[in-house]
């Protein structure tokens, strides 16, 4: 079966440094990835949505690459910010349905 | 404001009592879903809708029913719920189905079921 799988362990890093977090999907082709940000208690926020032939992609302090022969998307975050602390969340949207895929999401902890 | 409402926020009920979850869009989007999120299982979808009376099954429906009667408003219906529901439920939409199309969510109904 489809399947997404995001590192289920908490993050911390120190601020300033660079976070990285990963998104792997097995038996699956998609064309798009997204990320989102969640923070506790409140719903998703999409930050950033990478196509298939696009091995990379930036907005501002963010960066997403996309690896379709490895199935990986990497979400790094640079200059890292106690701001950033959060759950980030990748998501697909199924090849030939209408339906959303979602990771468990990684609880970023970035340290002053 | 561009936004997703959703209400109740917060619900406490018992098995068995019917309920409705309330979702309206004011972003005139055509794609609407519904999501629960629980605890190591991460957000999973519930039904969606590509238009108005246009509806179908996620990945777990049992248990859940929708209308899409207006384009702007997607309740959620609990027939008989079940502690099994309790969950954190989240309403999104989005401009089309295109997977270009981000999704936004609203902020959230936390149901618990005794």
């Amino acid at each position: 079966s489809q399947k997404i799988e995001q590192n289920s362990e908490a993050l911390n890093i120190q601020e300033g440094k660079t976070a990285t977090l990963t998104c792997n999907y097995t038996n699956y082709s998609p064309a798009y990835l997204q990320w989102y940000r969640q923070d506790p208690g409140r719903g998703p926020v999409f930050l950033l949505l990478i196509r298939e032939n696009e091995k990379e992609k930036r907005k501002e302090r963010l960066k997403v690459t996309f690896d379709t022969t490895l199935k990986q998307s990497l979400f790094h975050i640079t200059a890292s910010q106690p701001a950033d602390s959060a759950t980030y969340l990748c998501a697909l949207n199924t090849s030939g349905t209408y339906k959303y895929i979602f990771g468990t999401g990684t609880r970023l902890k970035v340290l002053a | 404001e561009a936004q997703v409402t959703q209400n109740p926020r917060y619900l406490i009920t018992v098995t068995g009592k019917k309920l409705t979850v309330t979702c309206s869009q004011n972003m005139n989007h055509e794609y609407m879903s519904w999501y629960r999120q629980d605890p190591g299982l991460g957000l999973r979808q519930i039904y969606y809708s590509m238009n108005v009376e246009v509806t179908d099954k996620g990945d777990v429906p049992e248990g859940y029913k929708v209308s899409r009667k207006e384009k702007r408003n997607f309740p959620l219906i609990l027939e008989s719920p079940s502690p099994n529901q309790t969950s954190l439920y989240f309403c999104a939409s989005s401009l089309s189905w295109r997977e270009t199309d981000t999704q936004y969510f609203g902020p959230g109904t936390r149901l618990t079921v005794l």
